[in-house]
């Protein structure tokens, strides 16, 4: 069973509007969590990394956000652009260094 | 600096043939993790090197190898293709090995389709 749940798989939003992904993971002990942006054809760029003691990291226009506690996390876009357009995934590591990767929401950002 | 180039970018072979990909890191950067990626599966680990060996390796079968050169670079190979193994294989080096916050840097990945 995948350790790293994202939801939704898929959502399309208009130019200039907010949405928010969400990643639930099971993976324990944890080290951090990271959140990659995967532009079609690309290879994926990281966004954000948070440890477990950190509740919020934001990058420009991406705010992450940690539960740890919960095992829970979101990446909230705002004001959402056409470059937005693009797979995000969610990718946890244990204390053991191995990468757990979600399968990746795909946010389609419409004029 | 130069980020992490992967080679070929596309690669077109046939079930049996065996394929060899490439991965030069950024420089400075001594580990090297490969992955395969599918629609179906998502990214999936394949191995890891650092310092010209293996540290870790996911559930994949034989056929599928690699090693890392003393100037970091590495190299995947996959014998006995499968139709299977059509899919998107990146490659991300990182400044050290397993360490918490090492942030780890993609290439563009080579599409390999097997025919």
């Amino acid at each position: 069973k995948n350790q790293v749940e994202q939801s939704p798989q898929s959502l399309i939003i208009l130019e200039g509007k907010n949405c928010t992904l969400q990643c639930n993971y099971t993976v324990s002990p944890f080290s951090n969590l990271r959140w990659y942006k995967q532009d079609t054809g690309r290879g994926p760029v990281s966004l954000t990394i948070m440890t477990f003691s950190e509740n919020t990291k934001s990058n420009g226009r991406y705010t992450a956000t940690l539960d740890a506690d919960t095992k829970q996390s979101s990446l909230h876009i705002t004001a959402s652009q056409l470059s937005d357009s693009a797979s995000y995934i969610c990718v946890v590591s244990g204390v053991d260094y191995k990468l757990s990767f979600g399968a990746g929401t795909t946010v389609t950002v419409r004029a | 600096k130069a980020g992490v180039t992967q080679t070929p970018r596309y690669l077109i072979k046939t079930r049996g043939q065996q394929v060899t990909l490439s991965c030069s890191p950024i420089s400075g950067h001594r580990s090297v993790s490969w992955y395969q990626q599918t629609p179906g599966q998502g990214l999936q680990f394949l191995f890891e090197y650092f310092s010209e060996t293996q540290r870790n390796k996911g559930n994949f079968p034989g056929r599928f190898s690699g090693r890392q050169f003393s100037n970091s670079r590495s190299e995947m190979n996959v014998s006995t293709l499968e139709l299977g193994d059509s899919a998107l294989y990146l490659c991300a080096s990182s400044l050290r090995e397993g360490r918490k916050n090492t942030e780890a840097f993609f290439g563009q990945g080579t599409r390999l389709t097997v025919v």
